[in-house]
């Protein structure tokens, strides 16, 4: 069965320092399709790096990116030089299948992250 | 970046009553879709709509739900009659096509909270 585990449940850290936060996933599909998204103080669901399975290379964004571990089935967000409104919670979520043939998404119970100055 | 708008941000009513909640897509999306959040719990996919039709429902998807964008107007989704467990956040997505992450992103509106009494 596809499913999203995020174990922890809540993180603080110091602004300018580097966060890891865990994902794993269990899938049947040898393709699929990886994701974090944030979600602001206000509800809002912003995405913000997506991994897909075939790529071996790490995806970047800005100071976003993923440690994906395919033996582990795992797809771990990194953050580095963070900051105060990088406090949100961050989803982590898993499409499987080819384009066209699976639009939703799996997703896992999120972490919290605060950080402070 | 665009937005996809959800109104109300949150709705009371009383159980068997009919509620429509409403979504304002990004103006050029041709997908939608609706997720539902129960307090705790992981979030989980309802329906995705394009076309007119449904695309895909889960089981979550109660022979209650509707979901229709009359002239493209508001991408809604209707419950009738509402039952206690309907109580949840409700957050609407669109992207241009199904294949969303990068710069097809999928958007999410802020969800709207729905109170059963």
């Amino acid at each position: 069965a596809q499913k999203v585990t995020q174990t922890q449940t809540s993180i603080s850290v110091v602004e300018k320092t580097t966060v890891t936060m865990d994902c794993v996933y269990e899938t049947r599909d040898s393709s699929y399709f990886l994701f974090w998204y944030k979600q602001t103080a206000s509800g809002e669901i912003v995405f913000l790096i997506r991994q897909d399975s075939y790529k071996k290379e790490n995806a970047t964004v800005g100071h976003y990116s993923l440690n994906f571990q395919k033996p582990k089935s795992s797809i771990g967000l990194i953050i580095t030089a963070t900051q105060i409104e990088d406090s949100a919670v961050y989803f982590c979520a898993m499409r499987e299948g080819n384009v066209g043939d699976n639009s939703k998404l799996i997703w896992g119970l999120g972490t919290s992250l605060v950080v402070n100055p | 970046g665009p937005k996809v708008l959800q109104i109300p941000s949150h709705q009371i009513i009383d159980m068997g009553q009919m509620v429509t909640l409403n979504c304002d897509p990004v103006s050029n999306h041709l997908y939608f879709y609706w997720y539902k959040q129960i307090l705790g719990q992981q979030m989980e996919f309802l329906v995705n709509f394009y076309n007119g039709k449904v695309m895909e429902k889960s089981k979550l998807f109660k022979d209650q739900f509707s979901v229709e964008r009359p002239d493209g107007s508001y991408f809604t989704l209707k419950i009738q009659p509402t039952a206690l467990e309907d109580s949840a956040v409700y957050f609407c997505a669109s992207s241009t096509s199904r294949d969303w992450g990068g710069e097809n992103t999928l958007y999410f509106g802020a969800g709207t909270r729905l109170s059963v009494l």
